[in-house]
């Protein structure tokens, strides 16, 4: 079993809509929460970051935080045709980024 | 100008070659990494480094080398090139609080 798992997609949807990307994770330890965007032919880049439990809000993204459930999403509002992209989730125990666990990343396309 | 920049952004070569990919950055952070993607496997970390004299393993380090050349140049050699290290790597910066900054990425496909 892999420590983070997140669901590859495709995931498609109509312009406006909310979109809700997830990741799960099975180290108790992790307490630092990343999402990164990576666009077609390019590296990925930080959209969110979280420690702990809670929510954290950004423009049309919030980022969610379930210690308890040992799941987190990040939510996109009002979605645009730009917001097409990967998005992967990233977790560690630690500061520092030489701890970090990546999702695989979830496909995104949304249709104008 | 990217603050991370990778040289060469493709790269087509043969089993048993050896290959360098560079990266040099500005963004005045001391650490540096190297990572790979592949479908299905999101980002597996290579090697980074602390600062010049500190080298680390990183999850795959098998099959590669780095050089830190200077705080702003840090670059990733394959000795001899085989068909499954056909992959994009990734160079980024790292802050001390785990954010990363990555570079445009290196496709190598080794045949």
């Amino acid at each position: 079993q892999k420590e983070v798992e997140q669901d590859p997609g495709p995931l498609s949807v109509p312009e406006g809509a909310i979109v809700s990307l997830n990741c799960t994770y099975s180290n108790s330890a992790f307490q630092y929460f990343m999402w990164y965007r990576q666009y077609s032919r390019k590296g990925p880049e930080l959209l969110m970051y979280t420690y702990s439990s809670g929510n954290k809000e950004d423009g049309r993204f919030t980022a969610q935080v379930d210690k308890s459930s040992k799941y987190i999403s990040l939510f996109i509002r009002d979605s645009q045709p730009s917001d097409s992209a990967t998005y992967l989730c990233a977790m560690s125990a630690g500061q520092g980024a030489q701890k970090l666990v990546f999702g695989q990343g979830t496909r995104l396309t949304i249709n104008p | 100008d990217a603050d991370v920049t990778q040289t060469p952004r493709n790269r087509i070569t043969k089993t048993g070659k050896r290959i360098m990919l560079e990266c040099s950055q500005t963004k005045g952070h001391d650490r540096m990494y190297w990572y790979r993607q592949d479908p299905g496997l999101g980002l597996r970390l290579i090697y980074y480094s602390f600062d010049v004299k500190d080298i680390n393993k990183g999850e795959i380090s098998d099959g590669y080398s780095v050089s830190r050349q200077a705080q702003a140049k840090f670059s990733l050699s394959l000795e001899s090139a085989i068909p499954n290290q056909t992959a994009l790597y990734f160079c980024a910066v790292g802050t001390d609080t785990g954010e990363l900054f990555f570079g445009e990425g290196s496709r190598l496909t080794v045949l």
